[in-house]
């Protein structure tokens, strides 16, 4: 059965600090994945999506950047953090189009 | 475009009471529909899904009907227990284009 992995599972970091967060999923080849935001008592903000290899879709302008440089690798990234940048980072799989998206853990990161 | 409409919450309800978690959605053509449920400092898991209209989706003692004459997906469960205290997000999904409600804070109490 596929695995979602994120980590770390929390970070604290200060302002204008860089940003690397990784997502790498088991039990699944070529699977489309997502990288969603959850900022503190609001819902899910899709920020990048990825259908294969190098294949990036950002929804939103911002401070983040995304890559998928392995067939189960999801990496986001900033080069500096912003105080509005705090919030859960949930990483997801679906296998292929109209599928059910299936979560990771989450990555819970406070920007002090 | 796509979009989920779910009751804001929090909503706060005694051990065995019913609940209900209203949700509408507006789609340009026949979505998948889903509640996912979010227990404290984990991520999203799936709780139920349905694909075409008229179908239910249940687990855990949850259930909800696609009504696509309302364009309704309503979360219900006769009993609720403390263990059911989460947030509860219902989303859609239309081709790979996913759209989620902004999330239910359910408490129960002893």
């Amino acid at each position: 059965s596929q695995t979602i992995h994120q980590w770390p599972a929390t970070l604290v970091q200060p302002v204008g600090s860089p940003l690397s967060l990784e997502c790498t999923v088991e039990g699944t080849s070529n699977p489309n994945l997502y990288w969603y935001r959850q900022a503190a008592g609001r819902g899910l903000q899709l920020l990048f999506y990825s259908v294969g290899i190098g294949q990036i879709s950002s929804e939103v302008p911002q401070n983040l950047s995304a890559s998928r440089p392995q067939d189960r690798q999801f990496i986001l990234s900033s080069k500096k953090l912003l105080l509005s940048d705090s919030g859960f980072y949930l990483c997801a799989l679906s296998q292929g189009l109209g599928e059910t998206q299936y979560f990771g853990p989450g990555t819970r990161l406070l920007v002090l | 475009g796509d979009s989920v409409t779910q009751m804001e919450g929090p909503v706060t309800l005694s051990e065995e009471a019913f609940l209900t978690i209203n949700c509408t959605y507006t789609a340009t053509g026949y979505p998948s529909l889903f509640w996912y449920v979010q227990y404290p400092g984990e991520g999203l898991q799936l709780l139920l899904k349905a694909t075409k209209a008229d179908d239910k989706g249940s687990n855990k003692g949850f259930e909800a009907t696609y009504r696509k004459e309302t364009t309704s997906f309503h979360l219900e469960k006769g009993s609720v227990q403390v263990s059911d205290s989460a947030v509860y997000f219902c989303a859609l999904k239309e081709n790979d284009d996913m759209r989620f409600g902004a999330g239910t804070r359910l408490t129960v109490k002893p």
